[in-house]
């Protein structure tokens, strides 16, 4: 069975400091693995995808994931957090039979 | 080319009523999924259509709750009797086989 967990529900950064959202997986199989962005009052969208390609992945708005398969994590960075980054951030795992999402990290970003 | 859509976007029922919630997936998707997101909450899975298989409904949370779809087309959320715990926004989802899932705008119940 596939699971996901989503360390800290909630994350605060500064405005230009690092953001570090962490994730980690378990699957049975080798895994597609999601982010997804919910802005306030709106649907979910996609940030980035891996599907067993390049390792480091690359999505909107200069958020990049690694997948790391020694430590089955796929964290999500961004160098640089804008005040426009403030949302609600899902990860997500594939078998390819379900995806099941993690219980989502809000981001909060200060000024 | 056309995304999910959902519909209604709002509505407001007088508790003990029931809803049909309606999910157009974009054309040809396979998969199509139904959440359900609480206040400030995560993703709450629902069921989950794939194909012609019989569908997932391990995360119905009552025998209130109900879906169909039709082929791999429209899909329909019912919910009988509706209690004031089920105000959320139900969101739905489409997906070729289970690669990455498009979201519709969601619809927002609210149960008076």
């Amino acid at each position: 069975a596939q699971s996901v967990t989503q360390l800290g529900s909630h994350v605060s950064v500064s405005e230009g400091a690092l953001v570090l959202l962490r994730c980690n997986y378990s699957s049975s199989v080798p895994p597609y693995l999601f982010w997804y962005v919910q802005y306030p009052n709106q649907g979910l969208q996609l940030l980035l995808k891996y599907t067993s390609a390049a390792t480091l992945v690359k999505g909107i708005n200069g958020f990049e994931a690694e997948f790391k398969k020694s430590e089955t994590s796929f964290h999500l960075t961004k160098p640089s957090a804008h005040m426009s980054d403030a949302a609600e951030y899902f990860c997500a795992v594939s078998d390819r039979d379900k995806i099941i999402f993690g219980k989502g990290t809000r981001l909060h970003i200060l000024p | 080319g056309a995304g999910v859509s959902q519909s209604p976007s709002n509505k407001v029922t007088e508790k003990g009523k029931d809803v049909e919630l309606r999910c157009d997936p974009i054309s040809g998707h396979t998969a199509l999924y139904w959440y359900r997101q609480r206040l400030g909450q995560g993703l709450e899975f629902l069921i989950y259509f794939q194909g012609n298989s019989a569908p997932d409904k391990s995360g119905l949370p009552s025998d209130r709750f109900s879906a169909e779809r039709t082929g791999e087309s429209v899909s329909t959320l019912t919910i009988q009797r509706t209690q004031q715990e089920d105000s959320a926004v139900y969101l739905c989802a489409s997906s070729l086989y289970t690669y990455e899932q498009y979201f519709g705008p969601g619809t927002r119940l609210t149960v008076t």
